[in-house]
């Protein structure tokens, strides 16, 4: 069974801490994504990677980067937290355009 | 750039009753288009897809969705909800050729006893 994990499930932390979210796969899947849910906006991409090293900017990247170093795991990087970045976070990946995407449990993060 | 609405953001309905969840899209190419479920505290998972074919599409739990080009729509049907069905559903579209996908803001289906 396909299957993505993600570090935390419930993470707290203070304003201008760095932050790690790690994202894991086991599908080999070429692409991986990051988005932030939140109530009312539904799902909005930060960041996409199609390949290992490469990224690309989703539509709200502003206060975040990635790194995808190897193809299984894609981290989210929050580099100086901020309360505004209070949020539901979804690791997802696909194998293929077009395709379906599969998601990890999230991580509900709080910035105090 | 392409939009998903979804018309509802919250939909109530009694237990075995029949529910539509609405879903409009913006692009006129060729597109794929899904609908993704989730429950409380969880991620999204699939509920069913429409890559190409037949416009009606079945996926799990009992629901299914018609493709309609000309309206550019992907509305989701059950003939009969169940409590466990109360969960917050996303429509998403994918256009030909891109891995990208565009997700609605969500519609929550909130079964009642």
């Amino acid at each position: 069974d396909v299957k993505v994990t993600q570090s935390s499930r419930y993470l707290v932390k203070r304003t201008g801490e760095k932050v790690f979210l790690e994202c894991v796969q086991d599908m080999d899947h070429e692409n991986m994504f990051w988005y932030r849910q939140d109530p009312g906006l539904g799902l909005r991409l930060i960041y996409f990677s199609y390949d290992v090293k490469m990224k690309e900017k989703g539509d709200i990247p502003e206060g975040y980067s990635v790194s995808r170093e190897k193809k299984e795991r894609f981290s989210l990087i929050l580099e100086s937290a901020s309360t505004n970045q209070t949020s539901m976070y979804l690791c997802a990946s696909s194998l293929i355009p077009g395709n379906e995407q599969f998601f990890g449990p999230g991580t509900r993060l709080t910035v105090l | 750039a392409q939009s998903v609405t979804q018309l509802d953001s919250q939909v109530p309905v009694f237990e075995e009753a029949p529910v539509e969840l609405r879903c409009n899209y913006s692009s006129s190419v060729s597109v794929y288009l899904f609908w993704y479920v989730q429950y409380p505290n969880q991620g999204l998972q699939l509920l069913l897809k429409y890559l190409s074919g037949s416009t009606l599409v079945k996926g799990i739990n009992g629901f299914e969705a018609e493709f309609n080009k000309s309206q550019t729509s992907f509305h989701l049907r059950k003939p009969s909800v169940h409590i466990s069905d109360t969960a917050e559903y996303f429509c998403a579209v994918i256009p030909g050729g891109s891995y990208i996908p565009t997700f609605g803001r969500g519609t929550s289906l909130i079964v009642h006893p």
